[in-house]
């Protein structure tokens, strides 16, 4: 079955203790994304890799780093997490970064206090 | 200035009662507007994809048309199991000329039985 599978999916943790949201994908997709949504302002970009090795910031990056080191897998990093980024994440692959076709995981909702 | 504009936020309807819900945007160099339904605790799920003025793509009791400045997304007879949040977005230029994927807040749907 086609899958973006994340982990955690709920995460409660305490302002500036390290975490990583992992991303796999089994879809053989090149481009991923990270997306985090708010009320009332919908799907933010993170940050996006369009291929191995390849990563460029999105929308909103302050706070966050990612790493592609293989195709399936696109970890999100939060180095010292803030309340700010208490958020629901999402993570989202597709063939190529020029489509909007993009298959998203379940999301991983996060509560930084 | 938002890129993508959805109205309205919310709609209860009927089982049945048949609506639309729409699509504003405001992107140059129109590359794609795709819609998107996304249940409670879920991640987005793509439905259609629309590249030119004129465009129609039905599923089930659902249809998307597209104009040069927006996009319908009619709910036909609608039954409770398509109650959801409809997201709709853009990819296009925008002011800055980038090239990106623009979402819209979404709406809200309610079927009632």
């Amino acid at each position: 079955e086609a899958q973006v599978t994340q982990n955690p999916r709920y995460l409660i943790t305490v302002t500036g203790k390290k975490l990583t949201v992992t991303c796999s994908q089994n879809m053989n997709h090149e481009y991923m994304s990270w997306y985090r949504q708010d009320p009332g302002l919908g799907l933010r970009q993170i940050y996006y890799s369009m291929n191995v090795e390849v990563t460029d910031k999105g929308d909103v990056p302050e706070g966050y780093k990612v790493s592609r080191k293989e195709k399936r897998n696109f970890p999100l990093i939060l180095e010292s997490p803030s309340p700010n980024q208490t958020s629901l994440y999402f993570c989202a692959s597709s063939f190529d970064r020029g489509t909007g076709e993009l298959f998203f995981g379940e999301g991983s909702r996060l509560t930084v206090l | 200035e938002d890129q993508v504009t959805q109205s309205p936020e919310a709609l209860r309807l009927q089982e049945g009662e048949s609506s639309s819900l729409n699509c504003s945007y405001t992107v140059s160099g129109l590359r794609g507007l795709f819609w998107y339904r996304q249940d409670p605790g879920k991640g987005p799920e793509f439905l259609f994809t629309l590249y030119s003025a004129g465009e129609e793509k039905e599923k089930e009791r659902l249809k998307a048309t597209l104009t040069k400045k927006e996009s319908f997304l009619h709910i036909t007879a609608p039954k409770p199991e398509d109650s959801a949040t409809y997201l709709c977005a853009v990819r296009g230029i925008d002011q800055t000329g980038a090239n990106n994927l623009f979402f819209g807040t979404g709406t809200r749907l309610t079927v009632i039985p």
